[in-house]
């Protein structure tokens, strides 16, 4: 099993639409997440962090799910900015990270 | 405050060429970190550091080294390039240890080696 496993898409939806992505980790003992955003050909920026049960910075919502082991990101009111590929990404236990291979989000006029 | 910088940003080598990517921090973070990139791969692990003077493999070290003669920054060399390792590089630093802290990444460089 994969350390981090999120579902590739693509996501394609209308502005204004709600969008939701899931994410699947395999180390119980992770204590935080992060969700990157990533545009084509450049590099993941921080998007959110989730240490707790969630997060919620205006539209995005970000939870977690320890009993399953998994974090979802909801993009509420999207609009065509929010156009990119999401990354789930993991802390190991040691000093590494596990990346998802990214969730690929279209906002279509 | 300029994050983290790499240069190049783009590079074409033929086969069996040799060269270094240079990856810069301003943040004093301890923690840095080289990735590639591929199509439907995900970023992979090449190698990475815990502070000056200290580097470790990755999931995918082979055909690379790596230095950080300088906490500020982290060499990643290819001794022989091959068309295998045609991808993106992405550099990234972290502060610490610490779980809560995310990682800072640089632009990438596109490497195509023909």
């Amino acid at each position: 099993r994969k350390e981090v496993e999120q579902d590739p898409g693509p996501f394609n939806v209308p502005e204004g639409a709600t969008v939701a992505f899931n994410c699947t980790y395999s180390n119980s003992a992770s204590q935080s997440f992060f969700w990157y955003r990533q545009d084509c050909r450049k590099e993941p920026k921080l998007l959110m962090s989730v240490y707790s049960s969630g997060n919620e910075d205006g539209r995005f919502t970000a939870q977690l799910n320890r009993a399953s082991q998994y974090i979802s990101l909801l993009i509420r009111d999207s609009k065509l900015s929010d156009s990119a590929t999401y990354l789930c990404v993991v802390p190991s236990t040691g000093n590494q990270f596990y990346f998802g291979t990214g969730t690929s989000l279209t906002v279509i006029p | 405050n300029a994050g983290v910088t790499q240069t190049p940003k783009f590079r074409v080598l033929k086969t069996g060429q040799s060269m270094t990517l240079l990856c810069a921090q301003d943040m004093n973070h301890e923690y840095m970190y080289w990735y590639r990139q591929d199509p439907g791969m995900g970023l992979r692990l090449i190698h990475y550091s815990v502070g000056e003077g200290t580097t470790a493999k990755g999931e995918v070290p082979d055909g690379y080294n790596v230095s950080r003669l300088k906490k500020q920054n982290f060499l990643l060399g290819l001794e022989s390039a091959a068309p295998s390792q045609t991808s993106v590089y992405f550099c990234a630093s972290r502060r610490d240890s610490s779980p809560y802290n995310e990682q800072f990444f640089g632009p990438g460089t596109r490497l195509t080696v023909l």
